[in-house]
């Protein structure tokens, strides 16, 4: 049973182009939507990360929307560049609640040509 | 560089082996995590420790048995493996095991079992 479904599997833009990836979710007891990024031989890192009271959070050219009665979330990277080439993972949990773990997408590799 | 380091970085084993996989962290965290990470997966997390007590167990294998010594250091003992456990594993840590916390990851052992 996938708690978090993430697509599309992989993704190529253009340089300067807009990068869209989506998620949704299953648990309405999720409260805590946050993508983390990999580069090659690296462990993730988290990227930006919201919460169900806001429908839209953004730090610098990355932009979580998010629709709470779709249960869907998306990350949108916008002026894509050649470094943004990475894999990206949604995710998803219960935020205040200790002893819970973060339940994480299948991953998006995104890959920006210059 | 995350402040999780885990050692060593490559191994290759054989199914009758018995190895060991090292993770330090150096933030004063209190919590740490083994994930696996395969190809086309989400991210599965194996085994969670809070204050080197173990708080969740994800149906992992017995062929895998995580050791905590301290706050600081978390071991993954491996004995008997299959060569569908070859994957990437990796160590996080974070302040506490709320769901909402900001998990800081190694950049894992690449694990393949012949």
């Amino acid at each position: 049973q996938q708690q978090v479904k993430q697509s599309p599997q992989s993704l190529i833009v253009q340089k300067g182009g807009i990068s869209i990836i989506n998620c949704a979710y299953e648990n309405t007891a999720f409260d805590y939507f946050p993508w983390y990024q990999q580069f090659p031989g690296k462990g993730p890192a988290l990227l930006i990360a919201i919460r169900p009271d806001v429908s839209e959070k953004k730090e610098g050219r990355f932009t979580i929307s998010f629709n709470k009665s779709a249960k869907q979330f998306s990350l949108h990277i916008m002026d894509s560049q050649p470094g943004d080439s990475a894999t990206y993972f949604c995710a998803a949990s219960r935020g205040h609640q200790a002893g819970t773990a973060l339940i994480f997408g299948k991953g998006t590799t995104l890959s920006v040509s210059s | 560089e995350t402040g999780v380091t885990q050692t060593p970085r490559h191994l290759v084993m054989g199914m009758t082996n018995k190895k060991s996989l090292k993770c330090e962290q150096h933030l004063g965290h209190n919590a740490m995590y083994w994930y696996k990470q395969s190809a086309k997966k989400p991210l599965e997390l194996m085994f969670v420790y809070s204050l080197e007590e173990r708080v969740e167990n994800n149906s992992v294998p017995s062929r895998f048995s995580p050791e905590c010594p301290n706050s600081s250091h978390l071991f993954l003992h491996l004995h008997t493996l299959q060569p569908e456990d070859s994957a990437l594993y990796l160590c996080a840590s974070s302040q506490d095991t709320r769901g909402s916390e900001k998990l800081f990851f190694g950049s894992g052992t690449q694990l393949s079992v012949l």
